[in-house]
């Protein structure tokens, strides 16, 4: 069974540019879920989608961070414009539902903005 | 809202001793709780959880037990080996899953 697969892996940009991160989940969750990680921090919920629906995006900075996830598998997100305190990793892991359900994770996407 | 605390790392043991890594919750209720690990180059991926006060959850030598009354769920493991050495997450779930701040294992042969 194929993880859950993100590109790209790694991204360097100057800030004021934009960035999109791409995410497909394992296949037949419904939930899909964006984190960020800081350097030394655990991993922060940025949004929660069930479906094609965003049920949880209380902690996504909706100035310049947005996603979506058209047709309810794979989802984007993106920046603009970053600035520099946005360099971090960018996670996205998927789930069969919400709650308290095991979630799996991809392997990031590494984000620095100059 | 809901917090998870770990004990402060790093942490380097030699191949063989006994491992112990502290994870403590603050959350509404009584939340699943899970630890995660992270080997290098590599995404997170679960090590083991409870879901119920005094349920133990254990995984390729890891065991964790989920203590109420301490609302604790320490990382234990018997024997470290060399393979182990990795970043470690407690994490705890009630309507979405918070981490702790990780801890890092080296463990030198």
């Amino acid at each position: 069974e194929a993880g859950v697969v993100q590109s790209p892996r790694y991204k360097i940009i100057e800030k004021k540019q934009p960035v999109a991160f791409w995410c497909n989940p394992i296949s037949g969750h419904n939930t899909l879920y964006w984190y960020r990680q800081n350097l030394g921090q655990g991993p922060e919920l940025l949004i929660r989608y069930e479906n094609e629906e965003a049920v949880d995006d209380s902690q996504l900075p909706k100035d310049r961070f947005s996603a979506e996830r058209l047709k309810g598998v794979d989802s984007t997100l993106k920046i603009q414009p970053a600035e520099l305190g946005d360099s971090a990793v960018y996670l996205c892991a998927s789930s069969l539902y919400g709650g308290s359900n095991e979630q799996f994770f991809g392997p990031g996407t590494r984000l620095t903005v100059l | 809202g809901d917090s998870v605390t770990q004990m402060e790392g790093p942490v380097t043991l030699s191949e063989e001793a006994f491992l112990t890594i502290n994870c403590t919750y603050t959350a509404t209720g009584y939340p699943s709780l899970f630890w995660y690990v992270q080997y290098p180059g590599e995404g997170l991926q679960l090590l083991l959880k409870a879901t119920k006060a005094d349920d133990k959850g254990s995984n390729k030598g890891f065991e964790a037990t989920y203590r109420k009354e301490t609302t604790s769920f320490h990382l234990e493991k018997g024997s470290v080996q060399v393979s182990d050495s990795a970043v470690y997450f407690c994490a705890g779930a009630n309507s979405k899953l918070t981490f702790g701040k990780g801890i890092t294992l080296s463990v030198r042969p």
